[in-house]
């Protein structure tokens, strides 16, 4: 099955750095979801995007499809924005069933 | 617009006992999906529901897992009898079909502790 590597493991950084968050994937997909994991434990979605680049407020996004790949930017970080970044994808071939990475563990610090 | 909820949200049984999960889906999503994270573990992918047909439960552990969605609204997921390492969040999701309706949208998820 579709394998999902997220990189870093751990993150660390001073309110107001920027970050990327790297996601690479072994196969082709037909979705692709980033999610942040807030401190309660619910899973929030930030962006859907099997390719192509988007942008929500400090947030972007781009998936390179034909590379395999998708990136996070977060700019001018905040202590809000720490908790887990999940990568999860869907291949081209099944149901939709999203198949997540191991996440990214944020912490911002003041 | 009301999102995917989940019922309850944390459940302690002993183990051997059963438990009842239920989620309510975002209205009008014909698809459902569960998911579970076990301890130190990533997040699995259990079933999938299209209204009230199962369309892949490959990710179904075992027998003691049964997972119902009659007349394709709410969705049950029943563990019997729980075992220790059944312990963990329980994630469910819904979703539109075809192209961007594939996102899915999760519930807060149903934290359970099998003692």
């Amino acid at each position: 099955g579709i394998q999902v590597e997220q990189s870093p493991p751990d993150l660390i950084l001073q309110e107001g750095a920027n970050s990327t968050l790297r996601c690479n994937f072994s196969d082709s997909v037909n979705n692709l979801q980033w999610f942040h994991q807030n401190p309660w434990g619910q899973l929030i979605n930030l962006f859907y995007i099997p390719s192509g680049t988007k942008q929500n407020g400090r947030l972007s996004a781009t998936t390179v499809a034909t590379e395999r790949y998708s990136l996070l930017y977060i700019s001018s970080s905040q202590t809000t924005d720490s908790g887990v970044y999940f990568c999860a994808v869907a291949d081209s071939g099944g149901y939709n069933k999203l198949i997540f990475g191991a996440g990214t563990r944020l912490a911002v610090h003041p | 617009e009301a999102g995917v909820t989940q019922f309850p949200s944390h459940s302690v049984i002993e183990k051997g006992q059963t438990v009842t999960l239920r989620c309510d889906p975002i209205s009008g999503h014909d698809n459902l999906y569960w998911y579970r994270r076990v301890m130190g573990k990533e997040i699995k992918f259990l079933l999938h529901f299209v209204k009230e047909s199962k369309q892949d439960e490959s990710g179904m552990p075992n027998n003691r897992f049964l997972a119902e969605r009659t007349g394709g609204t709410y969705s049950t997921l029943k563990v019997q009898p729980a075992e220790l390492e059944d312990s963990g969040v329980y994630f469910c999701a819904s979703s539109q079909t075809g192209g961007a309706h594939n996102e899915q949208f999760f519930g807060p998820g149903t934290r359970l502790t099998v003692l």
